[in-house]
């Protein structure tokens, strides 16, 4: 069966950092990439999402993420962070239109 | 700009009573999904549903029904609420076919409390 991971479970990092978030999936074919976001108390919201084509896509709020059919990944960053940016993340594939399997999520703080 | 509204944003039940959650699309989407939310978990698959009076299971239905009499409108039914209940419950609709992938739009989500 197919399954997301998101190898890191919370991540620290100063306003201004430069961001990396991880994501692996498991899967024969390359499926459908997304990344959501998911703000305190709110539902989430769609930052980039990738088909096909350029393997490196960009989303909204000034994130990136880049697609690596070699490792099965599709980790997403940011150069730099603001601490508006503080959030949950997950990683979720859909393999050619079904269902959607998420990652745990990663939990994002900015510190000062 | 789709929206998904769900009933309410936070809720609290005592154990075995039933509980009614409702979430409404505006955007004639024909796929509505329930996911539960737990912290580690991420989301998990209840049921979801790809046109009216049609419903399918999830990775977790046991304790749950759902029912969708119209398009717009996708129901959690919980028959007789258990502790282990409480959770995040976010729904979601995604259109079949286009250019859209089955992109998934989000409601706000019911934070549910079974006492």
């Amino acid at each position: 069966a197919q399954s997301v991971t998101q190898p890191d479970i919370h991540i620290t990092v100063s306003e201004g950092a430069s961001l990396e978030l991880r994501c692996n999936y498991s899967y024969g074919a390359t499926p459908y990439l997304f990344w959501y976001v998911q703000s305190p108390g709110q539902g989430l919201q769609l930052l980039l999402k990738y088909f096909s084509g350029d393997t490196l896509v960009q989303g909204i709020k000034g994130f990136e993420a880049e697609f690596k059919r070699s490792q099965s990944s599709f980790n997403l960053r940011k150069p730099s962070v603001h601490w508006s940016d503080a959030a949950e993340y997950f990683c979720a594939v859909t393999p050619y239109g079904q269902n959607f399997v998420f990652g745990p999520g990663t939990r994002l703080s900015v510190l000062p | 700009d789709v929206k998904v509204t769900q009933s309410s944003r936070y809720l609290v039940k005592r154990t075995g009573e039933k509980v009614f959650l409702e979430c409404v699309q505006d955007m004639d989407h024909e796929n509505m999904f329930w996911y539960r939310q737990d912290p580690g978990l991420g989301l998990r698959l209840i049921y979801f549903s790809y046109d009216v009076k049609m419903k399918e299971k999830g990775d977790i239905p046991e304790g749950y029904s759902v029912s969708r009499e119209k398009k717009e409108r996708f129901s959690l039914i919980l028959e007789s609420a258990s502790t282990n209940q409480t959770s995040m419950y976010l729904c979601a609709s995604s259109l079949t076919g286009g250019n859209t992938y089955n992109e998934q739009f989000f409601g706000p989500g019911t934070r549910l409390t079974v006492l």
